[in-house]
C-alpha cells in the first residue's frame, strides 16, 4: 500500500521556466511533509518542509503548497536551472505516532531542465 | 565539518557472506536511521534508533541487524538471510525540534552488490 505517490516518474522543464512537482498521500494523520533532492550516487539533501498547520512554505526559488482536503502537496521551483535536474523526493511523517521521524518516501520524480 | 559519513562508498559481497556498513554523524543528533534505495523506488526503512542502545524494525528489517552503543554511530549489518541484498543503503540522523520541525539528514549512501 503506496502511501505516498509521485505518480509522475519524470519531467522536462526549460530553463527559466516554473517546475511543478506533485506529490498525493492517502494517510491523514501525516502532519509533516518533506521534499528531498537527489543526485546519482550521492545522498539525498534536504530542501524545503511544511508542517500541516500552514498550507504554503517558501525558502527562496522553492515554495511548497498543501492542501490538506486533497491530500496533496506540489513544489514549486522558479525560476528552473540546469543544476535543479535530479530526482526530487516527496517525504511525509505522522508525528503524533510517539514522534519517532519514521518517513514515508514516494518513488520520486527525475527532473530535467534543459538550458 | 558536521555531517553524516557513511563508508565504504562501494561494497562487493559474495553470496552467503555478512557484510557490516558504517554510519557516524557528529552532529549530535540523537535518532538515527537505515534506509535502503531499489532503482525506481523511493527509500525504505529498514531500522532506526531513537536513542543510544535502544532500536526499532522499520518496513524491511528482514535480513538486517544492527546496534546503537554510540550515539555517533548506527552501523548496519546485512546478513546472508536478505535474499536481494543489492541496492543503495543511505544512512540519516534527525534533528528534534519542536513539534512538527524534525528533518532527517542523509549520508552519502554505501552502494552494496552482491556477487
Amino acid at each position: 500500500d503506496q502511501q505516498v505517490k509521485q505518480n509522475s516518474p519524470s519531467l522536462s522543464v526549460q530553463e527559466g521556466r516554473i517546475s511543478i512537482l506533485n506529490c498525493d498521500y492517502t494517510n491523514s494523520m501525516f502532519d509533516y511533509f518533506l521534499w528531498y533532492k537527489k543526485y546519482p550516487a550521492e545522498g539525498p539533501t534536504f530542501l524545503i518542509s511544511i508542517s500541516s498547520i500552514k498550507d504554503k512554505n517558501e525558502d527562496g526559488r522553492f515554495t511548497v503548497f498543501l492542501n490538506k482536503s486533497a491530500k496533496h502537496l506540489s513544489l514549486h521551483i522558479v525560476p528552473s536551472q540546469p543544476g535543479d535536474s535530479a530526482v526530487y523526493f516527496c517525504a511525509a511523517s505522522d508525528n503524533g505516532s510517539g514522534n519517532t521521524g519514521k518517513l514515508i518516501f514516494g518513488q520520486g520524480t527525475t527532473l530535467q531542465v534543459k538550458p | 565539518d558536521g555531517g553524516i559519513t557513511q563508508s565504504p562508498k562501494y561494497l562487493f559481497r559474495k553470496e552467503g557472506q555478512n557484510v557490516t556498513l558504517s554510519c557516524e554523524q557528529n552532529l549530535n543528533h540523537d535518532a538515527m536511521y537505515w534506509y535502503r534505495q531499489d532503482p525506481g523506488q523511493g527509500l525504505r526503512l529498514i531500522y532506526y534508533s531513537q536513542i543510544v542502545n535502544d532500536f526499532q524494525k522499520g518496513d524491511i528489517a528482514e535480513g538486517y541487524s544492527v546496534s546503537r552503543e554510540k550515539k555517533e554511530s548506527f552501523p548496519l549489518t546485512v546478513t546472508s538471510a536478505q535474499k536481494n541484498p543489492t541496492a543503495l543503503y543511505l544512512c540519516a540522523s534527525r534533528s528534534r525540534g519542536g513539534a512538527n520541525t524534525d528533518t532527517q539528514y542523509f549520508g552519502p549512501g554505501t552502494r552494496l552488490t552482491v556477487l
